[in-house]
């Protein structure tokens, strides 16, 4: 049982648009920024959103980030057979004093 | 460019210890924190512990605390993350990652896997 929801699953065909909800809590979402990982299958997770909203260098804009109270949102659009992946969610939490993941969500390309 | 290799791992019997290490490159080592995070084959992502960039503050999740040691040498470079009693549950792909300027994972290493049986 994660800290982090996110749905198992979610698709949608080429050039569409997906969205990932992230649920918690006072503790964690709401209180400290919020980032995206892509895990490719078989390989190391990778940053796509930091603090929120912000993409690292090289992320294309058709990933975005938001959070608004304790949800944060991943956006992906123009979907492409590429991002076909697990997504997580990840932040702290100031009651654990500990790191908390979502439970990944897998996008899949129709 | 930022890298992190994970090694130490391998197949070990329940109740041993194994100490895994993560040899940094690409930036200054010092100045920032490090984390240690797992994934159970065919599982999410599981946090596992984070040392401060100075190693004065260190936190651990409830399921490792009191068997695992994450520690730095700043000298080499190198994060460590002592493991003892380990148990079957603590079979998974133990990844790396530096922290960013707000704690959070940002480069990640390829991973080492640890097989308790």
């Amino acid at each position: 049982q994660s800290v982090l929801t996110q749905p198992p699953s979610v698709s949608a065909a080429p050039g569409q648009k997906v969205t990932i909800s992230c649920s918690g809590s006072t503790s964690n979402i709401r209180g400290h920024y919020v980032s995206w990982y892509q895990q490719l299958p078989g390989t190391a997770p990778k940053l796509l959103i930091y603090e929120d909203i912000k993409r690292p260098s090289g992320i294309p804009d058709r990933f975005s980030g938001s959070k608004s109270g304790t949800s944060a949102t991943l956006d992906i659009i123009g979907l492409q057979t590429g991002d076909e992946a697990d997504y997580y969610c990840g932040t702290w939490d100031s009651s654990l004093s500990a790191g908390v993941f979502g439970g990944g969500t897998q996008v899949t390309v129709l | 460019q930022v890298q992190l290799v994970e090694s130490g791992g391998g197949v070990v019997q329940p109740g041993r210890s194994l100490r895994l290490s993560c040899a940094a490159s690409g930036f200054t080592f010092r100045n920032h924190g490090m984390h240690w995070v797992r994934q159970a084959p065919g599982k999410g992502l599981e946090w596992v512990a984070v040392i401060w960039y100075d190693g004065g503050d260190r936190y651990y999740a409830d399921s490792v605390k009191g068997r695992f040691t994450i520690s730095r040498d700043s000298s080499k470079n190198t994060l460590y993350l002592q493991m003892s009693s380990l148990r079957a549950e603590d079979t998974a792909v133990y990844y790396c990652a530096r922290a960013d300027g707000t704690v959070a994972p940002d480069y990640w290493g390829q991973g080492t896997l640890v097989t308790v049986s």
